[in-house]
Formats: C-alpha cells, structure tokens, sequence
C-alpha cells in the first residue's frame, strides 16, 4: 500500500517558474524524504526533513511539513530545463529500522 | 567513489527461469534495500537487510529470494520468473537511523516474457 500520495500527477511549466509538488500521508511518521528521479535512472535523494521540524531549505529546493495535516511540499524555485524529472515523496514510519515508503510521484517538465 | 552498483542493467528471461541480481555498496551502509518500479505504482519494497546478517520482508516479498552475504553485498534471487515480475528493480542502501537518506542504484530491467 502507499503511504505517500503525490499532486499533481503531472506538472508542466515554464523555464523560470516555481513548481510546486504536494504529498500526503496516512500515518505517523519519524521522517518524510525527497527524491528525484532522471528519466530511466535510478533515485536521487534531495532532502531529508524530520517530524519535529517545519520547514527546510537546500540550495533552490524548500520543504515544508504540516504534520497536523499529514502532508508535505516540495518548492522548486528558478525551475531550469535539467529540473525536468520524476519526484518522489518516501515516509519513514518504521520502528527500528527505517524502511521507506514511497508515493507513486509527480511528473514534472520544464519548457523551455 | 561507485556508491552503490546493480549487475545486470539489462535481462530477459523467459517465464520458469531463475536468475540473481547482485547489489554492491561501497558507502559502509548498515541497511540494504531491494525495491520494484512498476509503471504508476512508484516503488515497493520486496526485502530489506537492517544489518549483516538478517534480512526481512516488505510489501511484495512474493516470488523472491534474498541474501545478505556480508556488510557490502545483498543479492535478490527470483527462483521461477513470471511474466509478472517484469519490472524495474532497484537496490538502495542507508546509513545509521538514516541519516542522508537512501543511495540508490542505477536499476536492473527485467523482462519475463
């Protein structure tokens, strides 16, 4: 089962532009998790961000965590052509040892 | 500084054959982790290895076999492929509680056909 859910599915905007990415999730969680993935790669960690903590910036990426709301963001400012990948939100819930639990992801392109 | 390498990047077996996917990391992770990427499914965990020598079950363990040979390796077995286990799979490990999130590999495509 899914424990992240992502939207858009599908997102579409112009070189320049911030995008936007949203995940919710179902239960507790100890931390929820970034990644990126380049069409045909493999996953690529972004960003990491705790449960007792509400936002978290890196480089052009902001985070932010509404545990409340169980859910998440994801802000990717200046969007550029290489941003054009797959993101993926990962929940860890687990007692122990931490085992992801990954959203089927939101698709994003940046036009040029 | 390799990370964490998957072999092979490419098979296609046909339906009844076995076959390995080997993991390899280089990083001094404790945990390893196979996963599947199906089309609109995202990924799910088929086993993961908290640390040498155990391992355990995810979401989908059905139809596969795992073995945590030592700190660096974590293979993942398929003793009778079926057509439904073509997939993408990929292998990951993670530090201590986690910290830096996981390090994936590049994946291996598995057509059974």
């Amino acid at each position: 089962s899914q424990q992240g859910e992502e939207d858009p599915q599908a997102l579409s905007i112009q070189e320049g532009e911030n995008a936007t990415m949203n995940c919710s999730y179902k239960t507790s969680i100890n931390n929820l998790q970034w990644y990126r993935q380049n069409s045909g790669r493999g996953l690529v960690h972004l960003i990491l961000i705790r449960s007792n903590e509400r936002e978290k910036h890196s480089g052009r990426l902001r985070v932010t965590l509404d545990t409340s709301k169980k859910s998440s963001s994801l802000l990717i400012t200046a969007s550029r052509a290489a941003d054009t990948a797959s993101y993926f939100c990962a929940t860890d819930a687990s007692q122990g040892a931490q085992k992801l639990v990954f959203g089927q992801g939101t698709r994003l392109t940046i036009n040029p | 500084n390799a990370g964490v390498t998957q072999t092979p990047k490419f098979q296609v077996l046909k339906t009844g054959q076995s076959m390995t996917l080997q993991c390899a990391q280089d990083m001094n992770h404790n945990s390893m982790y196979w996963y599947r990427q199906d089309p609109g499914m995202g990924l799910r965990l088929i086993y993961y290895s908290a640390s040498e020598g155990t391992t355990d079950k995810g979401e989908v363990p059905n139809g596969y076999n795992v073995s945590r040979l030592n700190k660096r390796e974590f293979s993942l077995r398929l003793e009778s492929a079926a057509p439904s286990q073509t997939s993408v799979y990929f292998c990951a490990s993670s530090g201590w509680a986690g910290i830096g999130g996981y390090t994936f590999g590049s994946g291996t495509r598995l057509t059974v056909v």
